[in-house]
């Protein structure tokens, strides 16, 4: 299985600060089609999880401008250019091109 | 407005079996990959199992194979998880999500494996 790792797993941040966090997949990502299928998922606290980020860079519909995704081969950075009170919460990345697609253990954001 | 709720959950003894059921809305079943994905209490996220639209194709990680089927009705928007054999490590909360790598999520529900 591929194995996905983030660092740091916490991350306190100053409200209007910016904030990164790295995640790192154990084998190239790379689909036989061409795409890359390395997502980044928010989960709130008592909330669902939501996707914010799709194949390495697309923001999902409604997702603010202020995160952004990037990265290649088999390492991968989001990015919250100014952190809001409402983005406390665990990050997860997760790649969904080998099966059995896994997750990464999630990155705790919270305000300092 | 797409929206996709989950029911069947509840306390089972080690063992036992239970049927998960996800009634999807605001949108057509038949067009989408779906998903089961669990959360432990406490713990991250595993992608459990996931088929294609027409259901010709079906995918299980390790732990469940064997155990678990999932299925689908795209006549009745109803995705579905057939659990047997459960195991207290598969207590967790259980969200079915649509598309290939889980655009859309439901609110979960709880299956708790427990003597």
């Amino acid at each position: 299985d591929v194995v996905m790792t983030q660092s740091p797993l916490s991350l306190p941040v100053t409200l209007g600060q910016p904030a990164s966090i790295s995640c790192r997949s154990s084998q190239s990502l790379v689909h036989s089609d061409g795409n890359i299928y390395l997502n980044w998922f928010q989960q709130r606290p008592g909330q669902s999880p939501r996707r914010l980020i799709n194949r390495v860079s697309n923001r999902d519909s409604g997702v603010p401008d202020r995160f952004s995704g990037s990265g290649s081969g088999t390492d991968f950075t989001l990015k919250i250019s100014r952190v809001e009170a409402e983005d406390v919460a665990v990050y997860y990345c997760m790649q969904g091109t080998h099966w059995p697609f896994t997750f990464g253990p999630g990155t705790k954001v919270d305000i300092k | 407005e797409v929206q996709m709720v989950e029911s069947g959950g509840g306390l089972v003894q080690p063992g036992g079996s239970l049927r998960l059921s996800c009634a999807a809305s605001g949108f057509s079943l038949s067009s989408h990959w779906m998903n089961w994905v669990r959360q432990a209490p406490g713990k991250g996220l595993e992608w459990v199992a996931n088929i294609k639209q027409d259901g010709s194709e079906k995918n299980y990680v390790d732990s469940v194979k064997g155990r678990f089927t999932i299925s689908r009705d795209n006549a009745k928007n109803s995705l579905f998880l057939q659990m047997n054999s459960l195991r207290a490590e598969d207590t967790a909360v259980y969200y079915c999500a649509r598309g290939r790598v889980g655009v859309d999520w439901g609110q979960g529900t709880l299956v708790t494996v427990s003597s």
